[in-house]
């Protein structure tokens, strides 16, 4: 089966840092996305990483450990417009499909 | 741009009736999906199809049929809407080995009352 976890909640302030932790136990690995979704609107496509380590873009960056069943994604200098939920999604073995994770919601205030 | 345009935006429907959504897109993607969206419970797979007439179940499947008659076009029926229906649903399409993304369709809120 397909299990993959990340935090419901967290709140930062305007202008910090943060990381929105994955864990994923999935009977295959094709790759694992990030997106970003805003209340009442579609899921948009953040990142991906298939191999080990940090992939950057601009204030957004995504971290992968294969072997530990774990990624991250790093949100910085943060800006009110960054208020959404953030997916973690898993392409695991079984042809390309994705699994998703429930979501992260991110609220920052002022 | 990717465009994955679904055909409504809102409905009500009543217990018992019959519910089309359709999904098109315009990338001449193989693969296409449906999932559906529930507070506390994320996005689940509902069906998905690699091809033309083809369609698999996904985690949910129960209640919902596909039908894929042309590459662009994915259409999910409830075949009997029931009020536990009642939620968001997303078409989507891409995704392969190379790292490609899907691309989400606005979704459709659907209500069951």
């Amino acid at each position: 089966g397909q299990n993959i976890d990340q935090p419901t909640e967290m709140t930062a302030t305007e202008g910090a840092i943060v990381q929105i932790n994955c864990t994923y136990q999935t009977s295959g690995f094709n790759g694992l996305f990030w997106y970003q979704q805003h209340a009442g609107e579609a899921p948009t496509f953040l990142s991906y990483n298939v191999l080990d380590g940090l992939e950057e873009k601009g204030r957004f960056s995504s971290f992968l450990s294969r072997s530990k069943g774990y990624s991250y994604l790093l949100l910085k200098e943060l800006q009110m417009k960054d208020s959404a939920s953030y997916l973690c999604a898993v392409n695991g073995a079984a042809g390309n499909k994705l699994t998703f994770g429930g979501g992260t919601r991110v609220l920052v205030k002022p | 741009d990717v465009k994955v345009t679904q055909s409504s935006r809102y409905l009500v429907k009543r217990t018992g009736e019959k519910v089309f959504l359709e999904c098109v897109q315009d990338m001449d993607h193989e693969n296409m999906f449906w999932y559906r969206q529930d507070p506390g419970l994320g996005l689940r797979l509902i069906y998905f199809s690699y091809d033309v007439k083809m369609k698999e179940k996904g985690d949910i499947p129960e209640g919902y049929s596909v039908s894929r008659e042309k590459k662009e076009r994915f259409s999910l029926i409830l075949e009997s809407a029931s009020t536990n229906q009642t939620s968001m649903y997303l078409c989507a399409s891409g995704l392969d080995n190379s790292g490609n993304t899907i691309y989400f369709g606005e979704g459709s809120w659907l209500t069951v009352v």
